[in-house]
């Protein structure tokens, strides 16, 4: 197992189209999560899946984006009309429980 | 609402002499405390959790609540430890997850 990996590692879209993000996490781990990070900062949470359930959402997931973990594996995340303020890191990580979370290598989203 | 600080976002040393990064946070609860590392070109991972209370590559970490602080020190710096660090608070999710706030990350530069 070579850890949470994260497909495609790097996007460029224009303004206004749709991107989905892939993340699959370690084969064992039930917990899911997407962080977004912007230039300068620290990963910001997005959103938490248990197997195949969409927990919790932050407020900075806005209409535009949604998730998914249909089969309680992979995970999806999709940005539909993409607006500059949307280019960033997407990371996504895994656990078993617990506190400590593997992540993966993200994806950088670049919207011209 | 939980925040985490790092003041600084670039720290030099040259090598051999003592390194701390520093981290405050604010939670209302009881905090979880952990610090991150990211290696030039590599995913970020977990360096050390104030719960273990172990030392990790020769860093340490001390939680202090009464200054709500938990700098990262280590007394002799090596080049290897090059990297960005992140301090994450780990805060409880409904339903059982748990999302980590990151501070804004320090940029460690260790010169020979």
């Amino acid at each position: 197992d070579t850890g949470v990996s994260q497909d495609p590692r790097h996007k460029i879209t224009k303004r206004g189209q749709n991107v989905t993000f892939r993340c699959d996490p370690i084969s064992e781990h039930n917990r899911l999560y997407w962080y977004r990070q912007t230039l300068g900062q620290g990963p910001e949470f997005l959103t938490y899946f248990q197997n195949e359930a969409q927990l919790e959402k932050s407020r900075l997931l806005s209409d535009r984006f949604s998730a998914e973990r249909p089969k309680g594996s992979f995970s999806t995340l999709e940005i539909q009309r993409t607006e500059q303020g949307d280019s960033a890191m997407y990371l996504c990580a895994s656990s078993s429980g617990g506190n400590k979370k593997y992540f993966g290598p993200g994806t950088r989203l670049t919207v011209t | 609402a939980q925040r985490v600080t790092q003041p600084e976002k670039l720290l030099s040393v040259f090598k051999g002499a003592p390194v701390e990064l520093k981290c405050n946070y604010s939670y209302s609860g009881s905090p979880e405390l952990f610090w991150y590392v990211q290696y030039s070109r590599q995913r970020l991972q977990l360096l050390l959790r104030h719960i273990s209370r172990e030392s990790i590559k020769g860093f340490t970490a001390d939680l202090n609540k009464g200054e709500t602080s938990f700098h990262l020190k280590k007394p002799f710096a090596q080049e290897e430890d090059s990297a960005m660090y992140y301090c994450a608070l780990s805060a409880a999710l409904n339903n059982a997850g748990n999302m980590l706030t990151f501070g804004g990350g320090t940029r460690l530069m260790v010169k020979p």
